[in-house]
């Protein structure tokens, strides 16, 4: 099975600073339609998780632009370019390539 | 826009079953699965099983193989999850997702295990 490795796990940040969240595969997630399938998630206290990014960099829509999501091969980035108090909770990295399908671990971001 | 409404908390005993419904509305539901996925208090996120709502096939978390049945209902746009041989770790919150790859999320269903 893949393993998903997120890092840091938890990170402070001030207002208006950039974020940054590592997600790791434990092997490559190149589907066979040639598509990589490494979604990120916002799950703020209370609510029910939201999808943020689809396959590496697609954002879903109405999800602001100082989200962003790169990398290939094992390894993925989600980035806030500027981090607002409406972004404290918990981001997860998932992969839907290989089944069965796993999410990281969760990475807790609070506001300093 | 797309919406899933999950039915309402559970309390239930050990070596019981539980069925969790989402029903979804705004999108054509035979074009995605429906995927479940669950969340014990304070931990995180846990696939379980998904299902296309186009063809019938599925897939379970082996973990959960042989417990868990997901079906869906495309007269109603309803999805359904039974969990069987409930044990006090199945104390969590049960999330339905729209697709694979989780576009929009039910509300979830608090399922509570205790005797």
């Amino acid at each position: 099975d893949v393993v998903m490795t997120q890092s840091p796990l938890s990170l402070t940040v001030t207002l208006g600073r950039p974020a940054s969240i590592s997600c790791r595969a434990s092997q490559g997630l190149v589907h066979s339609d040639g598509n990589i399938y490494l979604n990120w998630f916002q799950q703020r206290p209370g609510q029910s998780p939201r999808r943020l990014i689809s396959k590496v960099s697609t954002r879903d829509s109405g999800v602001p632009d100082r989200f962003s999501g790169s990398g290939s091969g094992t390894d993925f980035t989600l980035k806030i370019s500027r981090v607002e108090s409406e972004d404290v909770g918990v981001y997860y990295c998932m992969q839907g390539t290989h089944w069965p399908y796993a999410f990281g671990q969760g990475t807790k971001l609070e506001i300093k | 826009q797309a919406q899933l409404v999950q039915s309402g908390a559970e309390v239930k005993k050990p070596g019981t079953s539980v069925r969790v419904s989402c029903k979804a509305s705004g999108y054509i539901f035979t074009n995605s699965g429906v995927s479940w996925v669950r969340q014990a208090p304070g931990r995180g996120l846990e696939w379980m099983a998904w299902i296309s709502a186009y063809n019938g096939n599925i897939n379970y978390v082996q973990k959960f193989q042989g417990r868990v049945t997901v079906t869906t209902d495309t007269s109603t746009s309803t999805a359904y999850m039974d969990l069987t041989s409930l044990r006090s770790d199945d104390t969590a919150v049960y999330y339905c997702g729209r697709g694979p790859g989780l576009r929009d999320w039910g509300q979830g269903t608090l399922v509570t295990v205790s005797s």
